[in-house]
């Protein structure tokens, strides 16, 4: 397996613009998570999802953010319109819960560096 | 309140030694805690985890141990490589949780040759 994919890798924009980031979970996890990282935030959790189904979305800074999951194989984090301070970078993690059990951990993506000027 | 807390300075250690990163936390009772590498650039990698009646968990050169009593997680790496330098995160499970992970900001390891 590839691992998580995510793409783009890094992403400059200017402030106002939407962006759209993408990620790929590694088949046969039925969890996805997007975080954000920052040196002063350290990791956030901004949403989750169980079987492509929006469970927590209460991270989600503000209304400006929106995550879909169409299918098993591909969410998207939109951020409309973007602002200097969603500055950060964006992982994506996927992982499997055998009934309930912790067994493994997140398998994390290599990120989206994003930048707003 | 809650929190969790490791090493905020960076950890120097000899190549060869044992490197030991502490992980605590309060008000907190995790039923599960993890421990990740991140390198710069890339992602958080999950090394072990460790649940709340186990006492040790080894792989290899890593050693965890969880004491839920003194809400203390304790990493050890033996025989330390100079590619062993990276930052380790640990992240609370907390039971019932929803499948959320509570996160330290990291400690940064150095292994000197």
């Amino acid at each position: 397996d590839a691992g998580v994919i995510q793409s783009p890798r890094h992403e400059v924009t200017e402030m106002g613009q939407e962006v759209t980031l993408r990620c790929k979970p590694i088949s046969g996890h039925d969890y996805l998570f997007w975080y954000r990282q920052t040196m002063m935030r350290g990791l956030e959790l901004l949403i989750y999802f169980n079987n492509n189904v929006p469970i927590d979305d209460s991270g989600m800074p503000e209304d400006r953010f929106s995550a879909k999951m169409p299918n098993a194989s591909f969410s998207t984090l939109k951020i409309q319109p973007s602002e200097p301070r969603d500055s950060a970078v964006y992982f994506c993690a996927s992982s499997y819960f055998l009934q309930g059990s912790r067994n493994y951990g997140y398998t994390f993506g290599s990120g989206t560096r994003l930048t707003v000027v | 309140s809650q929190k969790i807390e490791q090493n905020s300075e960076a950890l120097n250690i000899q190549e060869g030694k044992t490197a030991t990163l502490t992980c605590n936390y309060t008000n907190y009772s995790p039923a599960y805690l993890q421990w990740y590498r991140q390198d710069p650039g890339r992602g958080p990698v999950f090394l072990l985890l460790i649940r709340e009646n186990e006492k040790e968990k080894r792989k290899e050169r890593l050693k965890v141990t969880f004491d839920t009593t003194l809400k203390q997680s304790l990493f050890h790496i033996t025989a330390s490589q100079p590619a062993d330098s990276a930052t380790y995160l640990c992240a609370l499970d907390l039971l019932g949780s929803n499948y959320q992970l509570i996160w330290g900001a990291g400690t940064k390891l150095i292994i000197k040759p």
